[in-house]
């Protein structure tokens, strides 16, 4: 099973580019990388998921390197909204070997 | 994406009592799962509901203590039986729609407390 680790915590600032980076040394060839936001008392948010290079949506961007032991979240421009906690998750998404680790995920504080 | 209601949203319960949570979705879906997350920690799958058979069970939880109904693609319940204060946790229900590399989708969870 492939393992994240993620920094527990970030702070930043409104406005700025935020870079979470996810460290997945042991990903296997089917897995996929997928990003989710948290808000206290909801329910995880689906950001992003990619496979390989580069993906980007109307909220960010993900950044995947050749050798997809690591992979970087990048939130554009931050508000104070986006505090939350975001989770990598790295799993294989095959029904019949369904599997997925929730790490701890990083806290990220956006200050004024 | 799907619309998840969880049902009840929060309870307070008394030790040696069960509940059951409803989770229902607004379209047909391919998985369900069930999930728990204690107070400032990440989630732990607690098992898969498969539509029609019986749930499949992560490594810690057992059927007798966390009984599992799908009886549909847009329904499940799960019961926390028995409960102890150490149950008290948020429970979470996702579902996933098509195609195996789909992202799942949450509910807003069942916020349980036992006394």
């Amino acid at each position: 099973l492939a393992k994240t680790t993620q920094p527990i915590s970030m702070d930043s600032y409104e406005g700025q580019e935020v870079n979470i980076t996810c460290s997945h040394n042991n990903i296997a060839t089917n897995d996929y990388i997928t990003w989710y936001q948290q808000f206290p008392s909801q329910g995880p948010r689906f950001i992003i998921q990619g496979y390989k290079t580069k993906v980007t949506n109307e909220v960010a961007s993900l950044f995947i390197p050749a050798d997809r032991k690591s992979s970087t979240l990048s939130l554009p421009r931050v508000s104070l909204s986006d505090t939350a906690v975001y989770y990598c998750l790295v799993g294989d998404m095959v029904p019949s070997n369904y599997q997925l680790i929730w790490g701890a995920g990083t806290k990220l504080i956006i200050k004024p | 994406s799907a619309v998840i209601s969880q049902k009840p949203s929060r309870d307070i319960c008394q030790r040696g009592t069960s509940l059951t949570i409803q989770c229902q979705v607004d379209s047909q879906v391919t998985m369900m799962f069930w999930y728990r997350q204690q107070p400032g920690q990440s989630l732990t799958l607690i098992a898969t509901a498969n539509q029609g058979s019986e749930a499949t069970y992560e490594s810690g939880f057992v059927i007798d203590k966390f009984p599992i109904s799908r009886p549909n693609l847009t329904f499940s319940t799960l019961t926390v039986s028995n409960m102890s204060p150490e149950d008290s946790s948020i429970y979470l229900c996702s579902v996933r729609q098509g195609a195996a590399n789909q992202p799942q989708h949450f509910g807003d969870g069942t916020r349980l407390s036992i006394l």
